[in-house]
């Protein structure tokens, strides 16, 4: 069974630059995976931050970016800021309607 | 402003049964695959089931096939989740989500919580 893997925890300076990446435990990550990001902090929903790879969701800063690197997908945020401090969720598209999310990473501005 | 409200969640036993909705505003409801992904308490999110905009093709995962059902009514604007046989297993607050292509839920309800307890 394949798993959606992300790093547990991350930690970032307040200005820095922290590329959280989604991977698979067999195979690499492409676009036909369609990567998307979610950010979830304590007691809320999930707000979306990326899909298809790098489409920004409406509103979402251009601080926060998506892409492929090497065998994985990345989501990159740029000038870290302190409410950037949150749960990162990364989901891939398995196809057959199937989607599967990462453990998650949590990320410390600090 | 694209919105979706989440009902009918609830403290129920094991073994019971329990309707979640979904109302949706702000699209075009019937052009957009919808999804039901869900949380246990202190853990990650989980997708649990899909549908098309029609409501001819469903997806499930496998833990809550044979136990969950997943249909919309495209004139009232609402997705359901009919979950029977309910374990511990599934507490959980459930969202629903729009699906803005595939596996990308955008955007998402604020959740109902689903408690199955004796």
């Amino acid at each position: 069974q394949t798993v959606v893997t992300q790093e547990p925890s991350f930690s970032v300076s307040p200005g820095g630059t922290v590329t959280l990446t989604c991977g698979l435990t067999s195979g690499s990550v492409s676009t036909r995976y369609y990567p998307s990001w979610y950010q979830q902090t304590p007691g809320q929903a999930p707000r979306t931050l990326i899909y298809s790879t790098n489409t920004r969701s409406p509103g979402v800063p251009d601080r926060f970016s998506g892409s492929i690197l090497g065998n994985k997908a990345a989501l990159t945020i740029t000038g870290a800021q302190a409410d950037d401090e949150s749960h990162y969720y990364c989901v891939l598209y398995m196809g057959s309607g199937i989607s599967v999310f990462g453990g998650g990473t949590k990320l410390t501005v600090l | 402003e694209v919105q979706l409200l989440e009902s009918g969640g609830g403290l129920v036993q094991p073994g019971g049964s329990l309707r979640l909705s979904c109302t949706a505003s702000g699209f075009t409801f019937s052009r957009f695959a919808m999804s039901w992904v869900r949380q246990a308490p202190g853990k990650g999110l989980e997708w649990v089931s899909a549908i098309s905009g029609n409501g001819g093709t469903t997806y499930y995962v496998d833990s809550v096939k044979g136990r969950f059902t997943i249909s919309r009514d495209n004139s009232k604007n609402t997705l359901y989740l009919q979950m029977n046989s309910l374990r511990a297993e599934d507490t959980a607050v459930y969202y629903c989500a729009k699906e803005a292509a595939p596996g990308g839920f955008d955007p998402w309800g604020q959740g109902t919580l689903v408690a199955v307890s004796s």
